[in-house]
């Protein structure tokens, strides 16, 4: 069946452009997470969604990052005045439960800013 | 704040051999030890996963085990294969209250045929 899927692969961007990034979950996959994965680093928490609300959100490292999920599904991640030290990796997990159940990740979005 | 240290941060070894990955995690209420591995231009994939209340875990040439008391997880692969080469990453996940994970810093494998 369909995996997690990200949008897009790569996005090149300008400093202080606003940018956003989606995730489509597998289908069925209440939990939700982001992660952000700098050039040879493991991988920083940044939200977790259950449902369409956002428990935990203490990974967000600053206000210029968002993130929202609509219906149950789709999330999108939104950096503003976007800053060159927010080029990374931006991975992109679902489970079928809160969490409870194994993780499965998307190909992640190289985010490069210019 | 939590923590999870992996060691080593590269690893190379001949094909045949095994590997060895270990971590330390540092919140106690942690119950949910997984590991995954990343390919090049992909997102991490579980490989095994470990619970607190057990010892030890085996799946063909792929071992975890955990020690509670210490806080201490460690991924065995046995009779490695060039195809094992990849970055590995433990993680650590607590159930109290929230079901966020941490992650430790990847090791990176090469397998030498």
């Amino acid at each position: 069946g369909a995996g997690v899927s990200q949008s897009p692969s790569n996005k090149v961007t300008e400093k202080g452009k606003d940018v956003e990034l989606r995730c489509d979950p597998i289908s069925g996959h209440t939990a939700l997470y982001w992660y952000r994965q700098s050039l040879g680093q493991g991988l920083e928490f940044l939200i977790y969604f259950q449902g369409n609300s956002a428990p935990d959100k203490s990974g967000l490292p600053s206000d210029r990052f968002s993130a929202e999920r609509t219906g149950g599904s789709v999330s999108t991640l939104t950096i503003q005045r976007t800053q060159q030290e927010d080029s990374a990796v931006y991975l992109c997990a679902s489970s079928l439960q809160d969490g409870t159940y194994e993780q499965y990740f998307g190909p992640g979005t190289r985010l490069t800013v210019t | 704040g939590e923590n999870v240290e992996q060691h080593p941060s590269t690893l190379s070894v001949q094909e045949g051999d095994s590997a060895v990955i270990k971590c330390t995690y540092s919140d106690s209420a942690s119950n949910y030890f997984p590991w995954y591995k990343q390919e090049l231009g992909k997102g991490p994939q579980l490989i095994i996963d470990i619970r607190s209340n057990v010892g030890e875990k085996k799946d063909q040439r792929i071992a975890v085990t955990l020690n509670k008391t210490a806080k201490h997880f460690s991924l065995h692969i046995t009779e490695t294969q060039p195809e094992d080469s990849a970055v590995y990453f433990c993680a650590a996940r607590s159930n109290s209250g929230t079901y966020k994970y941490i992650f430790g810093t990847g090791t990176r494998l090469k397998v030498l045929a």
